[in-house]
């Protein structure tokens, strides 16, 4: 079976551009949940997202924003991208909301210059 | 969310002896609790995982020990291996029903052949 996959495995972009994250998680798991992981720091909680809805959001401004299509895939979008946003950008999915079902993509390296 | 700097913590081991890393959580009302492991260039591995009411759980070679009273975690690994070389995150239920993990600092660990 076929984990968690994310794409682009890198993304390059300019400070002031948007960028587009997508994830497709675990085939039958409808929760879908992003990280962000800069460098030297934890992972920090994003967003969730299930059955097509956001369920919560972490401390994040709005320009971070995504959303879950109806085939549960993800997408994640960045907007105004800042130097700080550069960062390794996990995607998780669970059968159903969980904590420790969490299952975890390889992630996308967004850096920004 | 955390921040707790750039340098992550580092423990190096000989092959073949134990390993303890720690983690201290910041809610006393966090009732879950899950080790995870990260390689290089992957997303975090769920390793064990224990709930408040709980002092200790054992995995294959890995134990997980909770003390609420100064509310700290810690991994214990038996035998550690080369393959064992990765950071390790601990992360807590973020306690608002969303099914948001908090995550640790993390800590490298180094296993010397």
């Amino acid at each position: 079976e076929a984990g968690v996959t994310q794409s682009p495995t890198h993304l390059i972009k300019t400070r002031g551009q948007q960028a587009t994250l997508r994830c497709s998680p675990i085939s039958g798991h409808t929760s879908v949940y992003w990280y962000q992981q800069a460098l030297g720091l934890g992972l920090q909680f994003l967003l969730w997202y299930d059955e097509g809805e956001e369920r919560n959001r972490g401390n994040f401004p709005p320009r971070f924003s995504g959303r879950q299509f109806p085939n549960y895939s993800s997408e994640l979008n960045v907007n105004a991208l800042e130097l700080e946003d550069s960062a390794l950008y996990l995607c998780a999915s669970s059968l159903v909301p969980s904590l420790g079902e969490q299952y975890f993509g390889p992630g996308t390296r967004l850096t920004v210059t | 969310g955390e921040s707790v700097g750039l340098h992550l913590p580092t423990l190096s081991v000989q092959e073949g002896d134990n390993s303890i890393i720690n983690c201290a959580y910041s809610n006393s009302a966090s009732d879950y609790f899950i080790w995870y492991k990260q390689e290089s260039g992957k997303g975090p591995q769920f390793i064990i995982d224990i709930r408040s009411n709980m002092d200790k759980r054992q995995g294959q070679r890995v134990t997980v020990l909770l003390n609420k009273t100064v509310k700290h975690l810690s991994l214990q690994i038996a035998a550690t291996q080369p393959g064992d070389s990765a950071v390790y995150f601990c992360a807590e239920d973020g306690m608002d029903s969303s099914y948001k993990l908090i995550f640790g600092s993390g800590t490298r660990l180094l296993v010397r052949p």
